[in-house]
């Protein structure tokens, strides 16, 4: 099945820091990629969605000044959390849609910010 | 705006048994997707079965099958024969079928245990 990389893991930061999570289609070419972020034993809240090559459209409530995304190529999305702060602290997962053929979702592993 | 619930925060089943869980969405669209995805404690996004709306037929994928009833707005995951390794958090997803941009819209998920 398609795969799709997500890094880093985990990371710690120090609060005032910017901190890039990269989202990778390994397989297959990726017209659109989600960011989600997910608190603690809850749902999948959807904070952007991205086409490749233009700007990121991002959901109510989503500050896009602290939340940069960037979907450079067909099979490469970024999230960068600018001047990340403790309440920025959460689990960042990334999906990809290849948007032909059968409509298949794919997601990144996540990734575990915590801003100390 | 589409809405997915899920009014089962919690479901537990005997190993080697069946348990449904439940799912129920609000659209004003005829075509649209219906997944049901698995989280397990790793907290990979696992694809675990897909319906589009257009199909009769209720999907199956080996132990997994939902039943879909389009009119009553409802798709149900069925797993049968169940084993420890099903134990997740289980999250019902809505994607409107519509060309241009769209988004996947997850329920709250249901957090199956299942009892050895």
């Amino acid at each position: 099945g398609a795969v799709v990389s997500q890094h880093p893991s985990r990371v710690i930061c120090k609060s005032g820091t910017s901190v890039k999570i990269e989202c990778r289609s390994l397989d297959f070419q990726a017209t659109t990629m989600f960011w989600y972020r997910q608190f603690p034993k809850q749902s999948l809240m959807l904070m952007a969605t991205s086409n490749e090559g233009s700007k990121a459209t991002y959901e109510q409530g989503v500050e896009k000044d602290k939340f940069l995304i960037n979907h450079a190529s067909l099979t490469l999305s970024t999230l960068t959390v600018t001047s990340a702060h403790p309440e920025d602290s959460s689990f960042y997962i990334c999906s990809a849609s290849s948007g032909t053929g059968v409509e298949k979702l794919f997601f990144g592993s996540g990734t575990q910010l915590s801003v100390l | 705006a589409q809405t997915v619930t899920q009014s089962q925060p919690e479901m537990s089943v005997q190993e080697a048994e069946t348990v449904t869980l439940s799912c129920t969405y609000d659209t004003s669209e005829s075509d649209y997707y219906l997944f049901w995805y698995k989280q397990p404690p790793s907290r990979q996004m696992i694809l675990v079965i897909r319906q589009e709306a257009y199909k009769q037929q209720n999907a199956t994928e080996n132990r997994f099958s939902v039943n879909f009833q389009k009119a009553a707005k409802s798709f149900s995951l069925k797993i049968s024969d169940s084993q420890l390794g099903d134990a997740a958090m289980y999250f019902c997803a809505y994607r409107s079928g519509t060309s241009g941009t769209y988004k996947y819209i997850f329920g709250t998920g249901t957090r199956l245990k299942v009892l050895a």
